[in-house]
């Protein structure tokens, strides 16, 4: 069966300081990939999607990038994070044909101070 | 773009209560889905509808896919206590990504 995976499940970290969210995929191939972020009692804002490896699409611009380096590994980085880019982070996957919904997985609390 | 308005944005539950929610779109999608999300998790996929006029139940919830195929409900009956949480709507429209509502806050009478 496939599996999301998605980490840190916390993070604190000052203004200035860079960042790297993990997200890994298990038991599918080639899936299409998704950040989003969520403020507190908010709605979803997609970030950044993937449908490939180094394939990377951006829906927002921002002080975050994201990465794809392989086919089930999502990674989204900041150089240097603002106090703005403080939320909720969730990685989601679904499978290429598109059919079905996302999977999200637990989601990454981020708090910049 | 595509745009979903899901409503009400917050709604209070008093146990044994139904209790129902809504998104229209301004376009029409050929999925809907419905999700939920407890306080520090991710979203999990409720009920997902493929057809017009399609109406899907999961335990007590049902969801309903308007014939314009513009709009869903989920409706909630017999609410208890564990059903507090954020609802999210989301549809698709052929070939895209999901657009997903600004999500209905559900929760408990004081």
């Amino acid at each position: 069966s496939q599996t999301i995976h998605q980490w840190p499940a916390t993070l604190v970290q000052p203004v200035g300081s860079p960042l790297s969210l993990e997200c890994t995929v298990e038991g599918t191939s080639n899936p299409n990939l998704y950040w989003y972020r969520q403020a507190a009692g908010r709605g979803l804002q997609l970030l950044f999607y993937s449908v490939g490896i180094g394939q990377i699409s951006s829906e927002v611009p921002q002080n975050l990038s994201a990465s794809r380096p392989q086919d089930r590994q999502f990674i989204l980085s900041s150089k240097k994070l603002l106090l703005s880019d403080s939320g909720f982070y969730l990685c989601a996957w679904e499978e290429d044909r598109g059919l079905y919904g996302y999977t999200f997985g637990s989601g990454t609390r981020l708090t910049v101070v | 773009g595509q745009q979903l308005n899901q409503s009400p944005q917050s709604m209070f539950i008093q146990e044994g209560e139904d209790v129902s929610m809504n998104c229209t779109s301004s376009s029409i999608f050929n999925t809907w889905l419905w999700y939920k999300q407890d306080p520090g998790e991710g979203p999990v996929l409720l009920i997902a509808l493929y057809k017009a006029g399609e109406l899907t139940s999961n335990g007590r919830l049902t969801a309903q896919f308007g014939i314009t195929r513009k709009d869903s409900f989920l409706n909630i009956s017999a609410s208890i206590p564990s059903d507090v949480g954020i609802y999210f709507c989301a549809g698709r429209a052929a070939g895209n990504k999901l657009t997903f509502g600004g999500g209905t806050r559900v929760l408990v009478k004081p």
